[in-house]
């Protein structure tokens, strides 16, 4: 398994605004996958971009792949409050089959203030 | 419906004292799962992981330890709390390989 690196550690917007959010990573992948969480919670799974994909739409979130820089960006759109919280990228490898683990960085803090 | 169950959601435990958190999902079949644990202000840190029952693989050496005594069921134990057990316990699960996780909604351990 691999882990992904979150940038910004941390992120301050105001409502309304665009949050860009950073993900590296350092060999090859199946998919890279991004999780949202918020404080006390569990994550919640957002969105998976394949390998052979450069971009995908999920409502106000916009996802880049560059897998040429190893690297991902994660867009939200028109930020409300609500979108306050870690996000975490997870960058799924090609090896380990069934028995494969996710492992997840420190993520990016997002604030969104109203 | 797909669900995850993890209790209890918060605990405070004394040093020395022993622990059993308890996982289930509901709706699929031969899921793999996952015990992680986060720290206050850091990433999520993979302790075990289940491909079927009775089958834990362990990640970190510590006091904890896991078990799958039923298809979608994962508890995690330990004999005698550490201080540093402390922390926030997420139960995870998987069907199939390439798609993502769902997550419970987590178990604040506190050891005092």
């Amino acid at each position: 398994s691999q882990q992904g690196e979150e940038d910004p550690q941390a992120l301050s917007i105001q409502e309304g605004e665009n949050a860009t959010m950073n993900c590296s990573y350092k060999t090859s992948i199946n998919n890279l996958q991004w999780y949202r969480q918020n404080s006390g919670r569990g994550l919640v799974h957002l969105i998976l971009i394949r390998s052979n994909e450069r971009e995908k739409h999920s409502g106000r979130l916009r996802v880049t792949l560059d897998t040429s820089k190893k690297s991902s960006s994660l867009l939200i759109t028109a930020s409300r409050a609500a979108d306050t919280a870690s996000y975490f990228c997870a960058p799924r490898g090609n090896s380990g089959g069934s028995n494969y683990k996710l492992t997840f960085g420190k993520g990016t803090l997002l604030t969104v203030n109203p | 419906s797909q669900t995850i169950h993890q209790w209890p959601a918060t605990l405070v435990q004394p040093v020395g004292s022993p622990l059993s958190l308890e996982c289930t999902v509901e709706g699929t079949s031969n899921p793999n799962l996952y015990w992680y644990r986060q720290a206050a202000g850091r990433g999520l840190q993979l302790l075990f992981y289940s491909v079927g029952i009775g089958q834990i693989s362990s990640e970190v050496p510590q006091n904890l330890s896991a078990s799958r005594p039923q298809d979608r069921q994962f508890i995690l134990s330990s004999k005698k709390l550490l201080l540093s057990d402390s922390g926030f316990y997420l139960c995870a699960w998987i069907t199939g390989t390439l798609g993502g996780y769902t997550f419970g909604s987590g178990t604040r351990l506190t050891v005092v």
